[in-house]
């Protein structure tokens, strides 16, 4: 059972432009929500995270969006550049069961010069 | 370096064999977690601490896995009787609290031969 699910494998957009990345969840549980990028052969790096209580939060070019009764959340980047190619990660967790994070299964971008 | 580190970043074996991993968290960070990640899919919880206590293991975490954290400082992670199935990333990360997000180290890359 995916409980986070990332139904696009993969994203090309045009270096200045928006990246859109979506996740869809279905445990309604999960009260804590996070986007993570990686490189290769590298382990996953923090971008921005948001909790159930909010519906937006922005971190310079990084907005996520969380739509609750869609238990969807998004993850907005603009304006892209070419350092931003790499595997997204969303990921959930229930904070009062040990805050342990399940992932969906990323969203390879690449952001074209 | 104050990250999350983890050794050996590479192991291969040959199957039947025992490893073991060891992660040093972030300073003062108390709760430790593994997931594995396999070529394509996002990271699977595997267990966690906090402090030295294991809170939680993942129905993942076969009979062959165990993982300890001695005074609740480094973690290690060991497997044995590899199996080709074991052959994956091994990530750990920590967190200070629950509210706050997991940083990750750049992973143990297992290769069973």
């Amino acid at each position: 059972d995916q409980q986070v699910k990332q139904n696009s494998p993969s994203l090309s957009v045009q270096e200045g432009r928006i990246s859109i990345l979506n996740c869809d969840y279905t445990n309604s549980m999960f009260d804590y929500f996070l986007w993570y990028k990686k490189y290769p052969a590298e382990g996953p790096t923090f971008l921005i995270s948001i909790s159930s209580i909010k519906d937006k939060n922005e971190d310079g070019r990084f907005t996520v969006f969380l739509n609750k009764s869609a238990k969807h959340l998004s993850l907005h980047i603009v304006p892209s550049q070419p350092g931003d190619s790499a595997v997204y990660f969303c990921a959930a967790s229930v904070i009062a069961a040990g805050n342990k994070l399940t992932f969906g299964g990323g969203t390879r971008v690449l952001v074209k010069p | 370096d104050t990250g999350v580190s983890q050794d050996p970043r590479h192991k291969i074996t040959k199957r039947g064999q025992n490893v073991t991993f060891r992660c040093d968290p972030i300073s003062e960070h108390n709760r430790l977690y593994w997931y594995r990640q396999t070529l394509g899919q996002g990271p699977e919880f595997l267990t966690y601490f906090q402090n030295e206590a294991q809170l939680e293991k993942s129905r993942l975490l076969s009979d062959r896995f165990s993982a300890e954290r001695p005074k609740g400082s480094f973690s290690t992670l060991e497997i044995q009787r590899t199996e080709q199935g074991d052959s994956a990333m091994y990530l750990c990360a920590s967190r200070l609290g629950v509210n706050t997000e997991a940083f990750f180290g750049q992973g143990t890359r297992l290769t069973v031969v």
